[in-house]
């Protein structure tokens, strides 16, 4: 079944303590991305990469970091998270960049609080 | 900055009638995309818009694209209690680029 993962679904941690969620897809996907949404403000996009080694900033990238060392894996890193890192992360992937009707699929969601 | 605006924001409907729901945007862009959410659930796409003038439709939901007035709209057509859930629609400003930005959401509601 052509799916995106992550892990952990849910995670309550504390201020400055290093996490990393995972994101792992099995469609052979070039673009993946990580998106936050909290309320009233939408998804807002956090890092993208449109392949292996090639990794951009979105709309809100501080306090994050990402890697793409392989096709199918695009973990998120908060180095040292804080309470305004609280949100309910979303990763996605998509086949093609730069064209085409391909749709993007999500990743079922994690629900980090920082306290 | 590219800023993308829905509207309305909530809309609670009865069963049986029309709707649209607009999605404006502030720069040139050539790709649109709509998406569904349902509470405490992952985003499902649902259209995908490439060109002025695109009309998508799957079922009781429509959409199309504008590009020379950077509006989207979301058609609905005789609504039944199954489509309740947020709507956001997303675009893409830079061609290639993938960057997304989305709108804010419209939470809809359809009354039995």
């Amino acid at each position: 079944e052509a799916q995106v993962t992550q892990n952990p679904r849910y995670l309550i941690t504390v201020t400055g303590k290093k996490l990393t969620v995972t994101c792992s897809q099995n469609m052979n996907h070039e673009y993946m991305s990580w998106y936050r949404q909290d309320p009233g403000l939408g998804l807002r996009q956090i890092y993208y990469s449109m392949n292996v080694e090639v990794t951009d900033k979105g709309d809100v990238p501080e306090g994050y970091k990402v890697s793409r060392k392989e096709k199918r894996n695009f973990p998120l890193i908060l180095e040292s998270p804080s309470p305004n890192q609280t949100s309910l992360y979303f990763c996605a992937s998509r086949l093609v960049h730069g064209g085409g009707t391909d749709t993007q699929y999500f990743g079922p969601g994690t629900r980090l609080t920082v306290l | 900055e590219l800023k993308v605006e829905q509207n309305p924001l909530f809309l609670s409907m009865q069963e049986g009638k029309n709707y649209t729901i607009y999605c404006n945007y502030s720069t040139t862009s050539d790709r649109l995309y709509w998406y569904r959410q349902d509470p405490g659930k992952s985003l499902e796409s649902l259209f995908v818009l490439l060109s002025n003038g695109a009309v998508k439709q799957e079922g009781r939901l429509m959409a199309s694209l504008d590009t020379k007035a950077r509006l989207s709209t979301l058609h609905i057509t005789a609504a039944v209690h199954d489509l309740s859930a947020t709507y956001f629609c997303a675009v893409d400003a830079n061609f290639g680029n993938e960057k997304l930005t989305f709108g804010t959401g419209t939470r809809l509601t359809i009354i039995p």
